[in-house]
């Protein structure tokens, strides 16, 4: 069984300033971990993805995520934020393909004028 | 052609009609999903099909009814709704290749249940 904690339901930011948002999974197996951004009245929009070698990922819009398989987190972070960067992300989690997909609660991040 | 495209964006329907929901892809891709999301929660998986096969039902309910016609459309046939159905309906679609899959989604159907 896999599951994926997001600690933070709701972040605010002001413009300019980092934003880190925090994931934790738990799984008996090795895992792929994913980011997800879901601007208002959309679908999910995949912003970067771990599946193996490097443990720091680069993802689109200025995102990168840093996997820690001994604090087994998978925290999402953007050294400065703009408004348009406001959204609910996802943190989620496969121990195989797309159709074991374990989704996270979501994180809110409101970025402030 | 990226994109999941997904119709209609907006549905109310009373209890007792029978609506459908479509959605279409146009990347080749041979796995086809509906999820479903309430207001600010993660998306629920309903239904899997692979090579146009159902191969994942996530236990939901007969009242949802879905149907892949062929590669590149995926419908979900929905009658005797309850309000409690009210949703962000999402289709997504991937690649069958192995574990470097990502999830294509669509825009979604928000439902209203009357």
């Amino acid at each position: 069984a896999q599951s994926v904690t997001q600690l933070d339901s709701q972040v605010p930011v002001f413009e300019e300033a980092p934003v880190e948002l925090r994931c934790n999974y738990s799984s008996s197996v090795s895992v792929y971990l994913f980011w997800y951004v879901q601007y208002p009245n959309q679908g999910l929009q995949l912003l970067l993805k771990y599946l193996s070698g490097s443990t720091l990922v680069k993802g689109i819009n200025g995102f990168e995520a840093e996997f820690n398989k001994s604090q087994t987190s998978f925290h999402l972070r953007k050294p400065s934020v703009h408004i348009s960067d406001t959204a609910e992300y996802f943190c989620a989690v496969s121990s195989g393909s797309a159709r074991q997909l374990t989704f996270g609660s979501g994180t809110q991040l409101t970025v402030l004028p | 052609d990226t994109e999941v495209t997904q119709t209609p964006k907006h549905l109310v329907m009373g209890m007792t009609n029978k609506k459908s929901l479509k959605c279409e892809q146009h990347m080749g891709h041979r796995a086809m999903y509906w999820y479903k999301q309430k207001a600010k929660k993660p998306p629920e998986l309903m239904f899997v099909y692979s090579y146009e096969k159902l191969s994942i039902n996530e236990s939901v309910p007969s009242r949802f009814s879905p149907e892949c016609p062929n590669s590149s459309l995926l419908n979900l046939h929905l009658h005797a709704l309850q309000p409690e159905d009210s949703a962000l309906y999402l289709c997504a679609s991937s690649r069958l290749k192995g574990n470097n899959e990502k999830l294509f989604f669509g825009s979604g159907t928000q439902l209203s249940v009357l």
